[in-house]
């Protein structure tokens, strides 16, 4: 079993610039969920999806965040345009009933 | 809304000697209690849990307790090695879809 699969692992991009983070789940889980860390804040839940559905978005924090899970096997969280304020590491997570595991991160930095 | 408070936030101890970590939570319908494991440029990763039938569930040398009655579960380890230096989060769950509540994270060094 590979685990949670992001890409990329690390992404610097400048203010304003759009930018794209993926994630693969492990195979047969039905939940997924996208997590922001910061040393401020710690773990945030962004949203979550339950069979492909977003359940709960209440998380995200502007209009400039959005999330898609196109299929059981992937999905994204884009941000446009970004901000300097929304470097951190992002996670996505695949669960199983109330079992969650995380994948490696997304180290963003916008400057 | 719910939350979770964790504690101590820094937690230095020597090679050998137990660790342990408590959470208190808000929302008495909370019915899941994991704890992970967060060493550094890696995610959190699932260590143990226990679900609210339960007061006690061991695994080796880690060991996790719940009170329900005061809202509290606590993580312990034992015979502790360098290699349980890590962030340690606990977190709180009320249905199966998810939606954990993390605690604010415990620093755990262990001196050789």
């Amino acid at each position: 079993d590979a685990g949670v699969i992001q890409s990329p692992r690390h992404e610097v991009t400048e203010m304003g610039q759009e930018v794209t983070l993926r994630c693969k789940p492990i195979s047969g889980h039905n939940s997924l969920f996208w997590y922001r860390q910061t040393m401020m804040r710690g773990l945030e839940l962004l949203i979550y999806f339950n069979n492909n559905v977003p359940i709960d978005d209440s998380g995200m924090p502007e209009d400039r965040f959005s999330a898609k899970m196109p299929n059981a096997s992937f999905s994204t969280l884009k941000i446009q345009p970004s901000e300097p304020r929304d470097s951190a590491v992002y996670f996505c997570a695949s669960g199983l009933g109330y079992e969650q595991y995380f994948g490696p991160g997304t180290r963003l930095t916008v400057t | 809304g719910e939350n979770v408070e964790q504690h101590p936030s820094t937690l230095s101890v020597q090679e050998g000697d137990s660790a342990v970590i408590k959470c208190t939570y808000s929302d008495s319908a909370s019915n899941y209690f994991p704890w992970y494991k967060q060493e550094l440029g890696k995610g959190p990763q699932l260590i143990i849990d226990i679900r609210s039938n339960v007061g006690e569930k061991k695994d080796q040398r880690i060991a996790v307790t719940l009170n329900k009655t005061a809202k509290h579960f606590s993580l312990h380890i034992t015979e502790t090695q360098p290699e349980d230096s890590a962030v340690y989060f606990c977190a709180a769950s009320k249905s199966n879809t998810g939606k954990l509540i993390f605690g604010q994270g415990t620093t755990l060094q262990v001196k050789p």
